[in-house]
């Protein structure tokens, strides 16, 4: 099983400021990574695919990079609605997810 | 707006048989693959397993043994069959639409607003 490594597990960030949280996998899974947004409540919602792609309707202050092993979620300028849980998936081999990065307001 | 909802008991007991089923509205079942994931609380994300819409269908592994989907295209809808439940699978449920890249995935392009399984007696 590929196991997918999030850091940090909470991040701290003031609004108007840039937020980076990394994805690591344990094998490579070339770009076939996603990440998800999750708030309280709520279901995930698909961000980016393809380790880059942005899926329809997500602003473009979200940004993913990365490909084998070491992937990064960008938000450029945060806004109050992005304050959520984040997750990476690998959909190389089987389907894994990360244990997730809180993303909170300083 | 492909939509999806999932429907089915909130409490099951130990050693039975919990089943769901996930309503797609906004679009046809056909094409696409369609998937269980579940969350226990507090806890990160489980693929359970998939179905394609002719009926082939992958599992997680770790579930293999108790699980079963199916489809029915004439309902739009598909269904999760876990058997011989115990606490351990007590989570939030959600079905999902998942779509390839480059022949690689399915990743989830549309979640249901999940549903809460409690197995207690």
């Amino acid at each position: 099983e590929i196991v997918m490594t999030q850091s940090p597990a909470t991040l701290s960030v003031s609004p108007g400021e840039r937020a980076t949280l990394s994805c690591r996998a344990s094998q490579s899974i070339y770009d076939n990574l996603a990440w998800y947004q999750q708030k309280p409540g709520q279901a995930p919602r698909l961000l980016i695919y393809g380790a880059s792609t942005r899926a329809t309707g997500i602003p473009a202050r979200f940004s993913g990079s990365g490909s084998g092993t070491e992937f990064t979620l960008t938000i450029s300028s945060l806004q109050s609605e992005d304050f959520a849980v984040y997750y990476c998936q690998q959909y190389s081999t089987w389907y894994t997810f990360g244990q997730g990065t809180k993303l909170e307001i300083k | 707006q492909v939509q999806l909802q999932e429907s089915g008991p909130g409490l099951v007991k130990p050693s039975e048989t919990l089943s769901l089923t996930c309503s797609v509205s906004g679009g046809s079942i056909s094409t696409y693959y369609w998937s269980w994931i579940r969350q226990p609380p507090g806890k990160e994300l489980e693929w359970i397993g998939y179905i394609y819409y002719i009926g082939s269908t992958n599992y997680n592994p770790s579930l293999r043994s108790r699980v079963t989907i199916s489809v029915d295209t004439s309902k739009n809808q598909f269904s999760l069959k876990l058997r011989s439940v115990t606490a351990a699978d007590t989570a939030v449920y959600y079905c999902t639409r998942g779509s390839l890249r480059n022949n690689y995935g399915p990743y989830f392009d549309y979640w249901g607003q999940g549903t809460l399984v409690t197995v207690s007696s």
